[in-house]
């Protein structure tokens, strides 16, 4: 069974900074395309970035939002990927998914539960 | 930059009725590309249909997706209680990457 186990959220002030984590399993982590998407609370869906595999370059993607500020990486030793956000914004408070996609079609079929991230003074 | 539009923002029908939710790109997109989402409140979207008109794993056959170019519709035959929340239109691009449209809310009538 497929599980996405995000975790590291919280209150941070503006202007801080933190670092998210996605506990992956029961599949080929190693193999996978990860994403970051984000949810405003009340509003919709806004994709924050993405790392390749490691055999695709591990290169990541950002949304031009968070470009500059937010940093994905991954260690698939231990099937995990992560989400280092910096010079947080009240605009960033949102609950963070790590979705992936297990097949060719680009479309996310399984999601983790989802960690709040508070930016407030 | 390509720009989802949904519509309508929200949707009242009843139990049993047919719901026709319409997602459109502000250029035209890649069917492949194109997927939509079911979310309820304090749960992660799931995934009902890719490239455009495929169903996803475990999808009841009553949810449908068709369309091509710009304009694109995911069809709900028979609504059950179980289907009112809110769908999410996305798209997949190599230079845009994700992106998803604004939502439409399905409420009971």
């Amino acid at each position: 069974e497929v599980q996405l186990v995000e975790s590291g959220g919280g209150l941070v002030k503006p202007g801080g900074s933190l670092r998210l984590s996605c506990a992956a399993s029961g599949f080929s982590f190693s193999d996978a395309w990860m994403s970051w998407v984000r949810q405003a609370p009340g509003k919709g869906l806004e994709w924050v970035g993405r790392i390749k595999s490691k055999a695709d370059g591990a290169t990541p993607d950002y949304a031009a939002p968070v470009k500059g500020r937010f940093t994905i990486s991954r260690d698939d030793s231990k099937n995990m990927l992560y989400l280092q956000m910096s010079s947080l914004k009240t605009e960033d408070t949102a609950v963070y998914y790590c979705p992936t996609r297990s097949g060719a079609p680009p479309a996310f079929d399984y999601w983790g539960h989802g960690i709040l991230v508070t930016v407030s003074s | 930059e390509i720009v989802l539009t949904q519509s309508p923002d929200t949707l009242s029908l009843s139990p049993g009725e047919r719901a026709t939710l319409s997602c459109r790109a502000s250029q035209s997109v890649s069917s492949t590309h194109l997927a939509w989402y079911q979310q309820k409140p304090g749960q992660a979207p799931r995934l009902l249909i890719y490239g455009a008109s495929s169903r996803a794993t475990g999808i009841p056959d009553r949810f449908s997706g068709s369309g091509s170019g710009t304009d694109f519709t995911l069809t709900i035959s028979r609504l059950e209680p179980e289907d009112f929340a809110v769908y999410y239109c996305q798209h997949y691009g190599s230079t845009t990457m994700y992106t998803f449209g604004q939502g439409t809310k399905l409420e009971i009538k």
